[in-house]
């Protein structure tokens, strides 16, 4: 399995702001997903995220608004820009190793974000 | 992406097997049926999956109707751990999205 951490792992922002979360994964893995929880809600793709390639984006999901950086197969950073309180949500990144042979995501615990 | 429907929620007592189904009419042949579950405040954690033949592990089983339009999921000593939301997902062979629908809340009474 895999362990992920995130930070923050909750954050009291003011609109019009941006904030960038980090994931680490503590081994290498070829694909890396960030999602949003929105309160009450169950979980929606942002975008994916592949090490040496652009961001793959969602419907209703765009690099200006929300921009990702994947520099190596342990890390990637996930920026919430010009914020309102639309954005208030948990965003969660997961990870999934193409070679593990249950294909299976391992999620980190989540960034609770609050926008005022 | 196919879709799949689960009841919102569910109560089990303690100790007693819970039944969780999912119905997936408009499957297609390369869609894998996998269950995640998300406990209060955490992240979701993978449970079990399977294509057409029923599967167990430590965690679960899974039961597959030979139509394959749908599935339950069998906890069969539910304990207060339990209690969470069930995701049931269907991706497709090579496909690495989830995309995840309302899932069943499921209670767990002591």
């Amino acid at each position: 399995s895999a362990v992920i951490s995130q930070k923050p792992s909750r954050d009291i922002c003011q609109r019009g702001t941006s904030l960038t979360i980090q994931c680490q994964v503590d081994s290498q893995v070829t694909m890396m997903f960030w999602y949003r929880q929105q309160p009450g809600q169950s979980l929606t793709l942002i975008a994916t995220a592949n090490q040496g390639s652009e961001a793959t984006y969602e419907s209703g999901f765009v690099i200006d608004k929300f921009p990702i950086s994947r520099p190596n197969l342990t890390f990637s950073t996930l920026t919430v820009s010009n914020m309102s309180p639309e954005d208030s949500s948990i965003y969660l990144c997961s990870v999934e190793d193409s070679g593990h042979r249950y294909n299976e995501q391992f999620f980190g615990p989540g960034t609770r974000l609050t926008v005022l | 992406d196919a879709k799949t429907t689960q009841p919102n929620s569910m109560e089990s007592n303690e100790e007693e097997p819970v039944h969780l189904p999912c119905n997936h009419s408009t499957i297609s042949g390369t869609d894998y049926i996998h269950w995640y579950r998300q406990l209060p405040s955490q992240g979701p954690e993978y449970v079990i999956h399977g294509l057409t033949s029923n599967v167990n592990n430590r965690m679960a089983s899974l039961a597959i109707a030979e139509d394959r339009k749908s599935s339950t999921l069998i906890l069969h000593r539910a304990t207060l751990r339990d209690a969470a939301v069930y995701y049931c997902i269907l991706r497709d062979l090579g496909g690495n999205k989830l995309v995840f629908g309302a899932g069943t809340i499921l209670r767990v009474k002591s």
